[in-house]
């Protein structure tokens, strides 16, 4: 069975703070995908990594894959309480359109 | 822009009862696909489908049956409602060549 770990599971900081979210897999992944998720609506997309090492940034946001395409990384720079959600991470290992998610990380940012 | 439209949001069952909780897309994308979320557990996949007339299993499919009888819609049957499937239930779709799934708004599914 594959598996996408997510860690921390919850996250409470204030604002200002710089914070990260890992997703790690023993599986390998052609693509991993981030997710936000807000109380009473399904995930919105952040980011898709596709290349092992890959950074994408998304204005205080930086997403990294993995060199072996196992695991990625979420990185919040100066979080702000807009930030607050939960984070999923996704992505079809077997390519078969059978996508799995990550547990999640809920974060919460005071003001 | 409808995107993808699931009916209904809140859903209260007796166990044994059946339901369908509807999925309807608009952007024409092949992909749909069903998903639970229960807390600390997130999403599982139940069913899916890669066009009409082509259904799958997903990881999670006992208790669930699914059809696919147009690009439009895939609806999610519950034959026979148990506690266990209390869940909240979100349909997502993929276009074709795109690595991004396009979430509905989700259906909250109770089971008493």
């Amino acid at each position: 069975t594959q598996l996408l770990e997510q860690s921390p599971q919850f996250l409470s900081i204030q604002e200002g703070e710089n914070l990260t979210v890992y997703c790690n897999s023993s599986s390998v992944f052609s693509s991993l995908q981030w997710y936000r998720q807000e109380p009473g609506e399904g995930p919105v997309l952040l980011v898709t990594v596709v290349t092992g090492g890959e950074v994408k940034k998304l204005k205080r946001l930086t997403f990294q894959f993995g060199d072996a395409r196992k695991d990625s990384s979420l990185h919040i720079t100066a979080a702000q309480p807009g930030d607050t959600g939960l984070y999923l991470c996704a992505g079809d290992a077997s390519g078969t359109y059978k996508y799995i998610f990550g547990t999640g990380t809920r974060l919460k940012v005071l003001a | 822009n409808a995107g993808v439209t699931q009916t209904p949001k809140f859903q209260v069952l007796k166990t044994g009862q059946s339901m369908t909780l509807q999925c309807a897309q608009d952007m024409n994308h092949e992909y749909m696909s069903w998903y639970r979320q229960d807390p600390g557990m997130g999403l599982r996949l139940i069913h899916y489908s890669v066009g009409a007339g082509i259904t799958d299993q997903g990881e999670v499919p006992n208790g669930y049956n699914v059809s696919r009888s147009t690009t439009e819609d895939f609806p999610l049957r519950l034959l026979s409602a148990a506690p266990s499937q209390t869940s909240v239930y979100f349909c997502a779709t993929q276009g074709s060549g795109a690595n991004v799934l396009t979430f509905g708004a989700g259906s909250r599914l109770t089971v008493l």
